[in-house]
C-alpha cells in the first residue's frame, strides 16, 4: 500500500515569497491533516479536513496560510507571504475513517516537506 | 488532551528490550493511548495504540496499567534503527488531535 505522498521534499525561498506544498493521502483515506514541525519541537496540527470540508483550522495562521482539498483527495498548503519563522517541516497525514485520533483511528504521516525561508 | 509525562531520554543496548514509560494520570475512560516515533529527518511513524487491554503488533507491545494512569511501550529486541524520539499521546475526545510533546529520545547503542 502506497503511503502519504508529499512534494516538494525541500524548498528554499526568500521571505515575502510564496510557496505551495502538495499532499496525496493514502488511497481511500477520508481525513487529511497538515502539521508544522519547527526544528527541535514536536509536530503541531495546522488544519484537519474531513473529505473536502474543514474540521479544525484553529491553529492555522490564516493571514498567511491557506489550505484546500477541493475534490476530497489531494490537498495543497500555501504560505503567502512567507516569514523567517515559517522555516519548518510541513507534514501531511491521513486516516481512513471519519473522526479524530481520539476515536481509535490510525493516522499515517508522510515524509514531510522541508521549508527554509531566508 | 490528557497530559502525558515521559522521560526526556533513555539509552538501550542493542538486542535488549527497551521499556519506555509514559504517565497519563488524567486520562478519561474512553481515551486512547497512542505511541509514535520519529527517526531523524523522517515523518512520525505509527507504532501502536490501545484503550484498556494490552496490545501487541509486529513492532512493539503496549502495556496499560489497570487504572490506565500509565503505560509502557516495549520494543522487545532493540536495534540501532530504533534510535528515535518516541511520543506517547492521549487525544481528548473522539475528535481529539494528536498533540506531540517533547517525547523520549531513545538511543540504542551497540
Amino acid at each position: 500500500e502506497a503511503g502519504v505522498a508529499q512534494s516538494p521534499r525541500y524548498k528554499i525561498i526568500e521571505k515575502r515569497q510564496s510557496v505551495a506544498f502538495w499532499c496525496n493521502p493514502i488511497s481511500g483515506h477520508a481525513t487529511l491533516y497538515w502539521y508544522q514541525q519547527i526544528l527541535g519541537q514536536g509536530p503541531k496540527l495546522l488544519i484537519q479536513f474531513q473529505n473536502n470540508g474543514v474540521v479544525d483550522d484553529s491553529q492555522l495562521p490564516k493571514d498567511r496560510f491557506s489550505a484546500e482539498r477541493l475534490k476530497g483527495v489531494d490537498s495543497t498548503l500555501k504560505i503567502q507571504p512567507a516569514k523567517l519563522e515559517d522555516s519548518a517541516v510541513y507534514l501531511c497525514a491521513s486516516s481512513l475513517v471519519p473522526g479524530g485520533a481520539g476515536s481509535g483511528n490510525t493516522i499515517y504521516f508522510g515524509e514531510g516537506s522541508w521549508l527554509t525561508v531566508v | 488532551d490528557a497530559k502525558t509525562t515521559q522521560p526526556p531520554s533513555m539509552d538501550c543496548a542493542e538486542g535488549r528490550a527497551a521499556n519506555l514509560p509514559c504517565n497519563h494520570s488524567t486520562i478519561s475512560g474512553n481515551e486512547y493511548v497512542y505511541w509514535y516515533r520519529q527517526i531523524h529527518s523522517q515523518g512520525p511513524q505509527y507504532i501502536i495504540h490501545g484503550l484498556k487491554n494490552n496490545e501487541t503488533n509486529e513492532m512493539a507491545s503496549l502495556i496499560i496499567t489497570e487504572d490506565r494512569k500509565s503505560s509502557t511501550l516495549i520494543l522487545p529486541h532493540a536495534t540501532l534503527r530504533d534510535t528515535a524520539v518516541y511520543y506517547c499521546i492521549v487525544p481528548k475526545g473522539s475528535w481529539g488531535k494528536l498533540q506531540f510533546g517533547a517525547g523520549t529520545q531513545v538511543v540504542v547503542t551497540p
